[in-house]
């Protein structure tokens, strides 16, 4: 069975500018989360999709934005970068939604924001 | 709110030294714990989680609700334990995780 893929796997974009990642879940996995990684902070929540419904959502502004499309693949943007958005940008799927799920992690997208 | 620490950044022992990893978590219901791990190179995948109670590589980590704790340990460190390690609290309801920090373990040959 592949695991979860992320694309692109690395991005150098400019403050200001706009940026779409993607993930693709495990097939038969319905529930794609996404989270923010930095060394100072580890992993931070940023959304939860669940049958093309935004579930939860972290503390993150409103330039940050997600979607869940029928095939359970699910895209990100941030709008307005600023350096402060320069993480790994991961993303989880699981079975359904809930703790008791377990998360299978993608690799992650590389956002460096000059 | 949950929170989840992990109050050390960066734990180095040297091989076949035991090794705990501590995790605190703040829950006032009944949380359900993991360990995740992040190899060099590699993704964030699962270790363990209480309810299962199992060893996984070695590790096994307890539940202790008087003390909000949920420390992972292994009595003999081996270099390839050397990885990022993440503590998550997951709550009751369809809530997300929340994960500590995480500790780097650096196993010295």
């Amino acid at each position: 069975k592949a695991g979860v893929t992320q694309t692109p796997r690395y991005l150098i974009k400019t403050r200001g500018q706009q940026v779409t990642l993607s993930c693709s879940p495990i097939s038969g996995h319905r529930s794609v989360s996404w989270y923010q990684q930095t060394p100072g902070q580890g992993l931070q929540f940023l959304f939860e999709y669940f049958s093309e419904t935004q579930r939860n959502k972290g503390n993150f502004p409103g330039r940050f934005s997600g979607r869940q499309f029928s095939n359970s693949r699910s895209e990100m943007n941030v709008s307005t970068l600023e350096l402060g958005d320069s993480a790994l940008y991961l993303c989880a799927s699981s079975l359904g939604q809930g703790t008791y799920n377990e998360q299978f992690f993608g690799p992650g997208t590389r956002l460096t924001v000059l | 709110a949950q929170r989840v620490t992990q109050p050390e950044k960066l734990l180095s022992v040297f091989k076949g030294a035991p090794v705990e990893l501590k995790c605190n978590y703040s829950y006032s219901g009944s949380p359900e714990l993991f360990w995740y791990v992040q190899y060099s190179r590699q993704r964030l995948q699962l270790l363990l989680r209480h309810i299962s109670r199992e060893s996984i590589k070695g590790f096994t980590a307890d539940l202790n609700k008087g003390e909000t704790s949920f420390h992972l340990k292994k009595p003999f460190a081996q270099e390839e334990d050397s990885a990022m390690y993440y503590c998550a609290l997951g709550a009751a309801g369809n809530t997300p995780l929340v994960f500590g920090k995480g500790t780097r373990l650096s196993v010295i040959a």
